[in-house]
């Protein structure tokens, strides 16, 4: 099917666990984006990517590592989970610059004990 | 600290009533201005975006406007249906990949 997905749509693991949460988009998008929702905060940038092997900072992204190796992958991992943790992760794409309407994933919801 | 604050933080109205939705941010500095859709327990859908130099924009029922100068943005809604009860996000594009969210807006449309 065309468009975002991610993988899983549910998880729960706990404190100290490696876990990482898979993006993928068929739109050939350069630019890709990882945010995190929680009550309280609304979404706030995690990491994002401009084209293949070029990633950068968002607003949090202290505890988590991402990767591109590929246009349509951007895998977001949780490298010692921390029960702060717990949220709703969204990935999102654009297509030529990142000023470009953003289009969003159906989120995942990670709980961590 | 570039802020964006979505008021009210809920409303409820009756099917058929238009009505508008606020956001409004602390920096003028804006590249865009999105305006969101989101399901409970699903993802964003993008409703409009507006370039730092339009104004507004359109889209069916639906009609945003910018005022940079002010720090405000208003989403209009026409002659409202129990379908669009969800929650509408307004999000400020910066430098053109920060993308500061509001809390949303919570619409309830009573049939």
């Amino acid at each position: 099917d065309a468009g975002i997905t991610q993988s899983p749509r549910y998880k729960i693991t706990e404190t100290g666990r490696q876990v990482t949460l898979m993006c993928h988009q068929t739109w050939s998008h350069s630019y890709m984006f990882w945010y995190r929702q929680d009550l309280g905060h609304g979404l706030r940038l995690i990491y994002y990517s401009a084209a293949a092997d070029i990633t950068d900072k968002g607003e949090v992204p202290d505890g988590y590592v991402v990767s591109r190796s590929k246009t349509e992958n951007f895998p977001l991992t949780l490298e010692s989970a921390t029960r702060s943790q717990t949220s709703v992760y969204f990935c999102a794409s654009s297509e030529a610059r990142g000023g470009d309407e953003q289009f969003f994933g159906p989120g995942t919801r990670l709980t961590v004990l | 600290k570039q802020e964006v604050t979505q008021i009210p933080a809920a409303l409820s109205v009756p099917e058929g009533e238009n009505l508008v939705l606020n956001c409004s941010f602390t920096d003028s500095a804006i590249y865009n201005l999105q305006w969101f859709r989101q399901d409970p327990g699903k993802g964003l859908t993008s409703l409009l975006l507006i370039q730092s130099s339009q104004r507004e924009q359109t889209s069916g029922r639906l009609n945003a406007s910018l005022d940079k100068s002010s720090g405000r943005s208003t989403l209009y809604i026409a002659a409202s249906q129990p379908g669009d009860s969800a929650t509408y996000l307004c999000a400020v594009n910066y430098n053109n990949n920060d993308m500061r969210f509001g809390a949303g807006t919570r619409l309830t449309v009573k049939p």
